[in-house]
């Protein structure tokens, strides 16, 4: 199952609203996960089963999508949240999407 | 607390075999709630999942199909560890590797909760 995100990257200012969305190639129910990674660190689970967030993650992250589209959204855009947000299916074998980069504008 | 602690050279010479192993502290690699996975970070290839391992009565191992024939993951329970062999290295296997642990809270709610610290892997001469 191939994942695609889009954008692959996005300038943004603090308290800004982002929004990532991911599309799957087929159906995946609600398999879909939310990663985020930061340079030299291994990624972070931030929502499971495309809306549920993961103890401590804020809750200004919020997920949502069922089927083969899905969206993360970060309202408030914090200092911290610089970082690149992948997706990833869970329905068979488990494949990641390209990930999205957001940047400081 | 889970931490998964990697090990191994971060230099493998073509045509070699590259070995991981990933030190499990806080669960057992025997857990019959969780799978134990390597997976890897180019810039090519993107994040890739590259095959796992999991206890349930017996051992279980499944690997994607880019590396099939090429990689074994097997579990060390004396020393709650698992490792990664592949063999045949190309310079296309550069890449950061990662150990993680995998669990499965309900039907749909499964994920990587754990990652070990990564391992810059360069396949060269």
């Amino acid at each position: 199952i191939q994942m695609t995100q889009s954008p692959s990257s996005l300038s943004a200012s603090v308290g800004d609203r982002v929004t990532i969305t991911c599309r799957a190639s087929q159906y995946i129910s609600s398999y879909l996960n939310w990663y985020q990674q930061k340079p030299g660190r291994a990624p972070k689970v931030m929502i499971s089963a495309a809306s549920r967030l993961q103890s401590g993650v804020p809750s200004r992250f919020s997920g949502s999508g069922s089927g083969t589209d899905f969206t993360l959204t970060i309202s408030n855009l914090q200092p911290e949240d610089f970082a690149t947000y992948y997706c990833q299916q869970t329905y068979s074998v488990w494949t990641f999407g390209q990930g999205t980069k957001v940047e400081i504008k | 607390q889970v931490l998964l602690q990697q090990s191994g050279p971060g230099l493998v010479k073509p045509s070699q075999t590259l070995s991981l192993t990933c030190t499990i502290s806080g669960d057992s690699v025997s857990s019959n709630s969780a799978a134990w996975n390597w997976i890897r970070q180019s810039p090519s290839r993107g994040l890739e999942w590259l095959g796992r391992t999991y206890y349930m009565s017996k051992w279980f191992h499944d690997y994607a199909v880019s590396v099939k024939g090429r990689i074994t993951i097997n579990p060390d329970t004396s020393k709650n560890q698992f490792s990664l062999q592949l063999t045949s290295v190309t310079p296309e296997d550069t890449a950061v590797y990662f150990c993680a642990r995998y669990v499965r809270v309900d039907t749909a709610n499964r994920y990587f909760d754990y990652w070990g610290q990564g391992t810059l892997v360069t396949v060269s001469s």
